[in-house]
């Protein structure tokens, strides 16, 4: 069975700071990934997916994210955070052989300082 | 082209009772998934449908059902509402067999 861990749930950058998010998968197969936003009562909002291919993917709103197979990870990338990023992160692991599902991460909480 | 509609945004019922909510697809998906996220828990899935075939179901009790429509749009019942059900029910819509999924803004349901 597929998991996804994001070991930060709070993080908290400066307006105009670099961010990295991260988050470790474990899946036996090639996963897809992906990441997802959330703003308080709203759904969740795609913002960038890996199948295959080129390792760094890139995404809306400007974030980027990298595949690390060797450390299992696919870590969230932003150079330079607006205040209107603030919201809250997951991160996903999807396979074909599970149907489809999304196993999703605990997300994290970004709230950023003027 | 229109995302994914669910109906209603927010429900207020009282222990015991059922409840149905309702989720449409974007045009041309035919795969309908639903999740419960609480904070407890976390979002987790609940189950698959697939031109009307329940394809993938997680781990929740039979309180919690669903069925698909031939025009691919989905309810979902929980019966004998408890407190615990309180919760934000998201579905998504994939499109065939892809694993990309789009979700909707959710149903928000307070159980009191």
């Amino acid at each position: 069975a597929q998991s996804v861990t994001q070991p930060d749930i709070h993080i908290t950058v400066s307006e105009g700071a670099s961010l990295e998010l991260r988050c470790n998968y474990s899946y036996g197969a090639t996963p897809y990934l992906f990441w997802y936003v959330q703003s308080p009562g709203q759904g969740l909002q795609l913002l960038l997916k890996y199948f295959s291919g080129d390792t760094l993917v890139q995404g809306i709103k400007g974030f980027e994210a990298e595949f690390k197979r060797s450390q299992s990870s696919f870590n969230l990338r932003k150079p330079s955070v607006h205040w209107s990023d603030a919201a809250e992160y997951f991160c996903a692991v999807g396979a074909i052989d599970a149907g489809n599902m999304l196993t999703f991460g605990g997300g994290t909480r970004l709230m950023v300082k003027p | 082209k229109a995302g994914v509609t669910q109906t209603p945004r927010y429900l207020i019922k009282t222990r015991g009772q059922q409840v149905t909510l309702s989720c449409s697809p974007i045009s041309g998906h035919r795969s309908v998934s639903w999740y419960q996220q609480t904070p407890g828990q976390g979002l987790q899935f609940l189950f698959e449908y697939f031109s009307e075939t329940q394809r993938n179901k997680g781990n929740f009790p039979g309180r919690f059902s669903g069925r698909q429509f031939s025009n691919s749009r989905s309810e979902m019942n929980v019966s004998t509402l408890e407190l615990g059900d309180s919760a934000l029910y998201l579905c998504a819509s994939r499109q065939g067999f892809q694993v990309e999924a789009f979700f909707g803004q959710g149903t928000r349901l307070t159980v009191v």
